[in-house]
């Protein structure tokens, strides 16, 4: 158990259809990432915050969307879906910047 | 942007054979760090390079930091079934963000 959560683990939803995952970090750390895993593209960094503030975009679409909460839980939404945005959602969190980051155990997105 | 080349993708070993992977970066990083994610299962931290040359070593595996800091490589001695799963290198450039980019991967397969 690495103490990220990521809720919820499964989730089924229609094209055009709005999600938010949810992510809780490991007690302690300020920094959150959120990683995109699908069969054919790997580890696709998305988004990166520190201590509430963004510090790094990746590969994000426009339709897509997060932030880090006062309390340092993260959200990310996924709107208007499309059915390659199926994929798993891997939430990370580390001490700081520069650490090693720990990875919750992903939300499995399947888009019908 | 930064990318994070690894080969092979793809490699089948017999139990007992050695099983080496390469990470190339197209840029300098400040430091490489290697996950493994088990069939199923989510990337789970291995271990981390951060001197230029630098060698590092848990139990069977042998993990290598280039001179110019922009290549690694990870070498399993004897594999063992227990070592099936995909080895990903993540770099580190410098600067504010830190982005960690995650290399392709390589998924080993081991036959008994």
């Amino acid at each position: 158990d690495s103490g990220v959560t990521q809720t919820p683990k499964h989730l089924i939803t229609a094209t055009g259809q709005r999600v938010t995952l949810r992510c809780s970090p490991r007690s302690g750390d300020l920094s959150v990432y959120w990683y995109q895993q699908s069969l054919d593209q790997g580890l696709q960094f998305l988004i990166q915050y520190y201590n509430g503030e963004e510090r790094a975009k990746g590969n994000i679409l426009e339709r897509f969307s997060a932030q880090q909460f006062p309390d340092l839980h993260s959200e990310l939404n996924l709107s208007s879906l499309e059915l390659g945005d199926s994929a798993l959602y891997f939430c990370a969190s580390s001490r700081s910047l520069g650490n090693t980051i720990y990875f919750g155990e992903g939300s499995w997105l399947t888009v019908v | 942007g930064q990318q994070v080349m690894q080969i092979p993708q793809y490699q089948h070993v017999q139990e007992g054979e050695d099983f080496t992977t390469y990470c190339n970066s197209s840029t300098t990083l400040s430091n490489i760090q290697w996950y493994k994610q088990r069939p199923g299962g989510h990337p789970v931290f291995l271990i981390q390079l951060v001197k230029s040359g630098e060698v590092k070593k848990q139990k069977r595996l042998t993990f290598q930091f280039g001179e110019a800091k922009k290549n690694s490589s990870l070498h399993i001695t004897a594999t063992q079934t227990t070592d099936v799963g995909t080895y990903f290198c993540a770099g580190q450039g410098g600067g504010a963000t830190n982005k960690l980019i995650f290399g392709t991967g390589t998924l080993l397969a081991v036959q008994p």
